[in-house]
């Protein structure tokens, strides 16, 4: 949508699945980020990767396991998961250095359920 | 620790009328403030942001939005509502933790523009 991808879109797993979330930015942004949106509940920041360096990791479960190989890719892998984890997985970019206050952009997310 | 408030779930409009969203924070220091839209099975999109300067900040597809420092509000308006501006809309701010780049969003808002 706007310079930031996400694949697949839609994706069905069962609890013992091993699968991973695709993000990938065409920006030439220096920061991105994993986000959880579930039902009524507000936007969970996961991880923060700032110049490929995780800097952020909100408590999240070690299901979750998070890869930043370069730049312009970023990783979600999911393996064992919970039914409660089924929710919508947004990944964001932004520039940021001292002094910026600039926004993140999103990918359109991708709705993970978990059977 | 910085965080946002929104106070209504759901806001109802009819279309050609002027909206308003509203928006709190409750911050340290400066406030760095940003709206976003987000469109049913789609990412967020950003609006406006507040850094400085002046208190009216124009954004896009006619929203603007009012910073008031004296009552901690960041209100996003649009003059005339349109059907297509019905979305969900988060204000967040600028985290100041660890990295200083994060953003706090608030639970959302749901508005409905009816014809």
């Amino acid at each position: 949508e706007t310079g930031v991808t996400q694949t697949p879109r839609h994706l069905v797993m069962g609890m013992t699945n091993k699968k991973s979330l695709k993000c990938e930015q065409h920006l030439g942004h220096n920061a991105m980020y994993w986000y959880k949106q579930s039902a009524k509940k507000p936007l969970e920041l996961m991880f923060v990767y700032s110049l490929e360096e995780r800097v952020e990791n909100n408590s999240v479960p070690s299901r979750f396991s998070p890869e930043c190989p370069n730049s312009s890719h970023l990783f979600l892998h999911l393996h064992t998961l919970q039914p409660e984890d089924s929710a919508l997985y947004l990944c964001a970019s932004s520039q940021v250095g001292t002094g910026n206050y600039n926004e993140q952009f999103f990918g359109p997310g991708t709705r993970l359920t978990v059977l | 620790a910085q965080s946002v408030a929104q106070p209504e779930d759901q806001v109802n409009v009819a279309e050609g009328n002027p909206l308003t969203v509203k928006c709190t924070y409750s911050v340290s220091g400066n406030p760095y403030l940003f709206w976003y839209v987000q469109y049913p099975n789609r990412g967020l999109q950003f609006l406006l942001k507040y850094i400085t300067g002046d208190n009216l900040v124009k954004g896009s597809y006619g929203f603007e939005a009012e910073f008031n420092k004296s009552q901690t509000s960041f209100h996003l308006k649009k003059p005339s509502a349109l059907v297509s501006d019905s979305a969900l809309y988060f204000c967040a701010v600028r985290d100041i933790g660890n990295y200083g780049q994060n953003f706090v969003f608030g639970p959302g808002t749901r508005l409905s523009v009816l014809p």
